[in-house]
């Protein structure tokens, strides 16, 4: 099953923002927007956000998402150490029925 | 506390067969979907299966269709993923995350090897 297209990675200065991409088809981004996940080396996946910009109680306001057609976006404002992690995408595909990951990227802050 | 508690990972041959469980706590189970989502070393996020609150429908990843099988307990707050004819590639940390993935488990290994 095919799946989302992230830049394996991305590299940013302390306080920097980046901005992150998957992109789909109009049956998994296009169709009802994107979730991300956070993962650091040894923990478990943790949501930043799901359909697109609803961000669960916790989350840092320093994280925004966005969709523009089949193309999601996370965006990191004011980067910092904790920041250094494995960032994935993944979304419903209605045509598959199936949720399709991107293969994550890896965001490195200098 | 509310979480997912996951078990059952271990060493097994080519061919054969595992049961996971994922135990959650903390919050009506019977009200939302739960995933079974996979982890090979050093890769990327896989989604298994999925199953729905009251377990009338299931999806599975073409990879294992025929092969795994989802399955839960609410009266138990129990979800359960059957994994025969495993292969090598099968080889990953287990998790379980409930409906969007608000919440994961810390995952279990399940290893295929001879």
């Amino acid at each position: 099953q095919a799946g989302l297209t992230q830049p394996p990675s991305v590299s940013k200065g302390l306080r920097q923002t980046a901005t992150l991409t998957c992109t789909g088809n109009s049956n998994n981004v296009g169709y009802e927007g994107a979730a991300w996940l956070q993962q650091h080396q040894g923990h478990p996946p943790k949501l930043l956000s799901y359909r697109d910009n609803n961000r669960p109680s916790g989350i840092s306001e320093r994280l925004s998402a966005s969709r523009s057609g089949d193309t999601a976006s996370l965006t990191i404002t004011g980067l910092q150490p904790e920041d250094e992690a494995d960032y994935y995408c993944f979304a419903w595909d209605s045509g598959l029925s199936a949720w399709v990951f991107g293969g994550g990227t890896k965001l490195t802050v200098l | 506390e509310v979480q997912l508690v996951e078990s059952g990972g271990a060493l097994v041959q080519p061919g054969g067969s595992l049961r996971l469980s994922c135990a959650a706590s903390g919050f009506t189970f019977s009200n939302h979907w739960v995933n079974w989502v996979r982890q090979a070393p050093g890769r990327g996020l896989e989604w298994v299966a999925n199953i729905k609150e009251d377990g009338s429908v299931t999806f599975y990843v073409d990879s294992v269709k025929g092969r795994f099988t989802i399955s839960r307990d609410n009266a138990k707050n129990s979800l359960y993923l059957q994994m025969n004819s495993l292969r090598v590639e099968d080889t990953a940390v287990y998790y379980c995350a409930r409906d969007y993935g608000d919440l994961w488990g810390r995952g279990t290994l399940v290893t295929v090897s001879s």
